[in-house]
C-alpha cells in the first residue's frame, strides 16, 4: 500500500471514552503532522514530528496526546474529549530532502470524529 | 489570528471559462505558497506552488501569481472543467525547527458548471 493512510475513517465517541487515531505513511518521509479541520475554519496544525521528535505543539489541550513510535507511524490518543472537538482530523507527511520549507505535504483522507 | 485568508467561500464558473481564486497573507516570512485541492471524503492533494522569489508559476491549465508587495496570490484555472469542482486551499509555508509548517486558508469551493 502506498501513500498516507488513516484509520478509522469515521469515529463516534462519548466524552468519557478513550480512543486512538492511527496514521501510516509508506513514502519514506521523516516528518509527520496532525491537523484539525473544523467547519468553516482553516486547517489547524496540532502537532509536528520531525525524525520522531515532536517539534511543535501549538497549545493543543492535553486531552489530545500524540505518539510517534517510528517515522512511518503516528497516533493521536484521545480521552475525555468535548463536543467541540468534533472535526476532521488529518494526518500528513513530508519528505526529508531538500531541507527547505518547500516540502510538499502529503495528506491522508482524514478521520471524521464526532464527540457526543 | 489568521495568517492566510481566502475571503471567497465559494465560486461558480461556466465550463471553458477562467476560474480565479484569491488568497491573502499577513506574514512576510513565508517563503513558499501552495495550492491544495480537496474532493469530498479525501485529504487535500497538492496542486501547484510558487517560491516567494518568483511572481508566476505555470503548470498546464493552472497558473499561480504572487504579488509580494500586496501579500496576495491567486490561482488561475483556464479552461475550467467540471472535474475541477472541489475545495481549493491556499497555504503558506515556513520552515520551523527543521520541518515545514503550512498555514492554511479556509478554502474556496469551486463549482464548474457544464
Amino acid at each position: 500500500e502506498t501513500g498516507v493512510t488513516q484509520t478509522p475513517r469515521h469515529l463516534v465517541m462519548g466524552m468519557t471514552n478513550k480512543k486512538s487515531l492511527k496514521c501510516e505513511q509508506h513514502l519514506g518521509h521523516n516528518a509527520m503532522y496532525w491537523y484539525k479541520q473544523s467547519a468553516k475554519k482553516p486547517l489547524e496544525l496540532m502537532f509536528v514530528y520531525n525524525f520522531k521528535e515532536q517539534t511543535e505543539n501549538n497549545s493543543v489541550p492535553s486531552r489530545f496526546s500524540p505518539e510517534c513510535p517510528n517515522s512511518s507511524h503516528l497516533f493521536l490518543h484521545l480521552h475525555t474529549l468535548q463536543p467541540e472537538d468534533s472535526a476532521l482530523y488529518l494526518c500528513a507527511s513530508s519528505p526529508p530532502d531538500p531541507p527547505s520549507s518547500y516540502n510538499e505535504q502529503f495528506f491522508g483522507p482524514g478521520t471524521r470524529l464526532t464527540v457526543l | 489570528d489568521q495568517q492566510v485568508k481566502q475571503n471567497s467561500p465559494s465560486l461558480s464558473v461556466q465550463e471553458g471559462r477562467i476560474s480565479i481564486l484569491n488568497c491573502d497573507y499577513t506574514n512576510s516570512m513565508f517563503d513558499y505558497f501552495l495550492w491544495y485541492k480537496k474532493y469530498p471524503a479525501e485529504g487535500p492533494t497538492f496542486l501547484i506552488s510558487i517560491s516567494s522569489i518568483k511572481d508566476k508559476n505555470e503548470d498546464g491549465r493552472f497558473t499561480v501569481f504572487l504579488n509580494k508587495s500586496a501579500k496576495h496570490l491567486s490561482l488561475h484555472i483556464v479552461p475550467s472543467q467540471p472535474g475541477d469542482s472541489a475545495v481549493y486551499f491556499c497555504a503558506a509555508s515556513a520552515l520551523i525547527s527543521g520541518a515545514n509548517n503550512l498555514f492554511f486558508g479556509t478554502g474556496t469551493r469551486l463549482t464548474v458548471i457544464p
